[in-house]
C-alpha cells in the first residue's frame, strides 16, 4: 500500500523569505501523481501544484515549485517570497495513475506560519 | 470557473440519526469521491464512485455509509445511524478522469454529532 509522510508538523517563515516543506512517499508503482494541497483556516482544500511521475522536469506555479526526486521518493514544496496569505496547513498527496479510482492518499500535513 | 459545491456547510445531528450530505460535482466530471477529515487529523479517503457504482471504498466506509447519484448532478453521502466519532469535515471531490487526475474539492460539510 502507498504511504505519504510529512515529517514537519509545523514550520515558520518570515514574510518575503523562502521555505521548503518536505514530503516522502512509498509506492511500488512507476507511474503516479503527486500533489500539494493548501488548507487555510476555512478548511477548503486548494490545489497548489501537481507533478506527474513520468515528467523529469519539476513543476512550477508562480511562487510555488517542487523538487521531485523519484529515486529517493521525495517531493518537497518550495514557497518563494512568502506572503501572509500563504499561512495554512499544507498536505502532500499521492495518486496512482490509470487506476480504477485514483484516490488521493494524504500525508499528515505541515502547518505553515508566516511571520510579518 | 466551475466549482464543486456542498450543502449544508454545517450539520448538527444527534447520535443515532440519519444524515445526508449533498454535493454537486463539476458538470463534465465522471469520477466522484468522498473524503473525511477529523479535526486536527489528515484527510482520509472514504469512497470513490464511477459509472453509477462504487469503484473503491475504504475500511472506514462500513454498512452505515452509502452513496448515491440520484440524478445527473447531485452526489450524496448518507450516514444511516450517526456515531459521535462520525463528527468530522466531509469533503466531496470530482475529476474528469480523462488523464487529468487532479481532484477538485468542495468547501466541505462540517458534521457535528452530539
Amino acid at each position: 500500500a502507498q504511504t505519504v509522510t510529512q515529517s514537519q508538523p509545523e514550520m515558520s517563515v518570515q514574510e518575503a523569505e523562502t521555505v521548503t516543506l518536505s514530503c516522502t512517499y512509498d509506492t511500488s508503482e512507476s507511474d503516479y501523481y503527486l500533489f500539494w494541497y493548501k488548507q487555510p483556516p476555512s478548511r477548503q482544500m486548494i490545489l497548489v501544484i501537481r507533478q506527474e511521475a513520468y515528467k523529469q522536469q519539476n513543476a512550477t506555479e508562480n511562487r510555488f515549485s517542487v523538487n521531485f526526486q523519484k529515486a529517493a521518493k521525495s517531493f518537497s514544496l518550495k514557497i518563494s517570497d512568502s506572503q501572509l496569505g500563504d499561512a495554512a496547513m499544507y498536505f502532500c498527496a499521492y495518486s496512482n495513475y490509470g487506476g480504477a479510482t485514483n484516490k488521493l492518499i494524504f500525508g499528515t500535513g505541515t502547518l505553515l506560519a508566516v511571520q510579518p | 470557473e466551475p466549482e464543486v459545491t456542498q450543502t449544508p456547510s454545517h450539520q448538527v445531528t444527534q447520535m443515532g440519526q440519519e444524515v445526508i450530505l449533498r454535493c454537486v460535482p463539476i458538470s463534465n466530471h465522471l469520477y466522484f469521491y468522498w473524503y473525511r477529515q477529523i479535526l486536527g487529523q489528515k484527510v482520509e479517503f472514504l469512497v470513490s464512485f464511477y459509472n453509477n457504482e462504487i469503484s473503491e471504498k475504504s475500511e472506514i466506509f462500513d454498512d452505515q455509509f452509502s452513496v448515491e447519484r440520484p440524478d445527473g448532478s447531485n452526489f450524496t453521502l448518507k450516514i444511516r445511524s450517526t456515531k459521535l466519532e462520525d463528527s468530522a469535515m466531509y469533503f466531496c471531490a470530482s475529476t474528469t478522469g480523462d488523464g487529468i487526475y487532479e481532484q477538485y474539492f468542495g468547501p466541505g460539510t462540517r458534521l457535528t454529532v452530539t
